[in-house]
């Protein structure tokens, strides 16, 4: 059974930083790309970052492009998100998932939430 | 960046009937389309990829149909356990966007 979980997120200051994780087990995790999306409160669904099964190729939405940096360690099954310059409007509940590789993502984690307040 | 254009934000439906929900896309994305269901504080789930290949598992009521750059998603029959959010997707190129999502609710 595919199982991913987020973990890291938090309340952090306007400016912060803040490293999520994600544990991924129950597939060939190395052979899979992956993704971040991202939900703020009341609001739908966004595309955060996608990063290729060996890290060589990673996207990002233009609005986290140079601040946030997606990562992975294939030994440990490990997702990252590191997350630097946090602005008020990064607030939201963060999902890593699977990504098959023509797309889509198909299987998600259940959230890990992200609140950047003073 | 393509913008994906979905309708109706919210609808309101009886158990049994035919739900439709529409996605424009702004250019051509070819097939590349999802659909997703969301249910209040979950993750969202995979109905449908490829603008019309039903995902395993998921109910035959669901449906997903193609024509140029509108897509749609038919609920044949709303059952209560399809009281929820729908979201499209389209994948064909970066950045990867998804329609505002459709709140499916009971009438």
């Amino acid at each position: 059974e595919v199982q991913l979980v987020e973990s890291g997120g938090g309340l952090v200051q306007p400016g912060g930083s803040l490293r999520l994780s994600c544990a991924a087990s129950g597939f060939m995790f190395s052979s899979s790309w992956m993704s971040w999306f991202r939900q703020a409160p009341g609001k739908g669904l966004e595309w955060v970052a996608n990063i290729k099964q060996d890290g060589s190729d990673k996207y990002y939405v233009d609005s986290v492009e140079g601040r946030f940096t997606i990562s992975r360690d294939n030994a440990k099954n490990s997702l990252y998100l590191q997350m630097s310059s946090l602005r008020p409007e990064d607030t939201a509940v963060y999902f890593c998932s699977t990504y098959r590789p023509s797309g889509p993502a198909d299987y998600w984690g259940q959230g890990t939430r992200v609140t950047v307040s003073s | 960046d393509i913008q994906m254009t979905q309708s109706p934000s919210t609808l309101s439906a009886s158990v049994g009937d035919r739900v439709t929900i529409t996605c424009r896309a702004s250019q051509s994305i070819s097939s590349w389309l999802a659909w997703y269901q969301q249910k209040p504080g979950k993750a969202p789930k995979l109905l449908i990829s490829k603008a019309s290949s039903l995902e395993s598992g998921v109910p035959s009521r669901f449906s997903g149909s193609e024509s140029g750059t509108e897509f749609t998603l038919t609920i044949s029959r709303l059952q209560p356990d399809d009281f929820a959010s729908y979201y499209c997707l389209q994948y064909n190129s970066y950045p990867i966007t998804f329609g505002g999502g459709t709140k499916v609710a009971i009438k």
